[in-house]
């Protein structure tokens, strides 16, 4: 079954420093996603992506986060100056059409971030 | 906008024992509804998803939910739940071109 792939797995940074969270998208799906969960709370949506540019985003996702599809297949987030309450687990998501097999959403496994 | 009320914050229950987990949502349009699991350490996984037809949903491991429009309720079942059940479960909506997560429910059974 085809997968949505996150690396690393676990990344952690000093206060201060970018990070760039990758994600594998299923390759023939055209709608991706970002989202966090904090550590004992919900997931939740940061920014949503087609056709290269941000569909939508949530108050979360403020200046100090982008988004970009460098090439055919990677989708990154990048954080520009991380905070303590940046940490949290990243999870990327992708969706097909409707005559794409749309199935729902898949997600990956997810990035731990932890910044010290 | 869309939001997602979960009853149930920590359920115990012992093998073999009926599990029903409430979901609520909130919003004006044309829904689907998912239910995710999460195992320690794993990523999300999806349960099952209600997108029209059969308000009868079967998803994987035994598990069913059923899509109430009346009530806005979309509550998760399985009749007799097993060691390998414990987890975090959450239910979600999508309205926009978004999913909205409720809280999650974490649940954990007993040997």
């Amino acid at each position: 079954e085809p997968e949505v792939t996150q690396t690393p797995s676990h990344q952690v940074t000093q206060m201060g420093q970018e990070v760039i969270l990758r994600c594998v998208p299923i390759s023939n799906h055209l709608y991706f996603y970002w989202y966090r969960q904090i550590l004992g709370q919900k997931v939740e949506f940061l920014v949503s992506f087609y056709n290269n540019e941000i569909s939508e985003k949530s108050e979360i996702f403020d200046d100090q986060f982008s988004v970009e599809r460098p090439d055919g297949s990677n989708f990154t987030l990048k954080i520009r100056s991380t905070k303590l309450e940046d940490s949290a687990m990243y999870f990327c998501a992708s969706r097909g059409t409707l005559d794409r097999g749309y199935n729902g959403y898949t997600f990956g496994s997810g990035t731990r971030l932890t910044v010290v | 906008a869309q939001s997602v009320s979960q009853h149930n914050h920590h359920v115990i229950l012992s093998e073999a024992a009926s599990l029903e987990l409430g979901c609520n949502y909130s919003y004006g349009g044309t829904v689907n509804l998912f239910w995710y699991v999460q195992y320690p350490g794993q990523h999300l996984q999806l349960l099952l998803k209600y997108f029209s037809g059969d308000p009868l949903v079967k998803g994987i491991k035994g598990f069913e939910a059923e899509f109430i429009k009346s009530k806005f309720s979309f509550n998760l079942r399985k009749p007799s739940v097993q060691w390998s059940d414990t987890a975090e479960y959450f239910c979600a909506v999508r309205g926009d071109d978004k999913i909205i997560f409720g809280k999650g429910t974490r649940l954990h059974i007993l040997p």
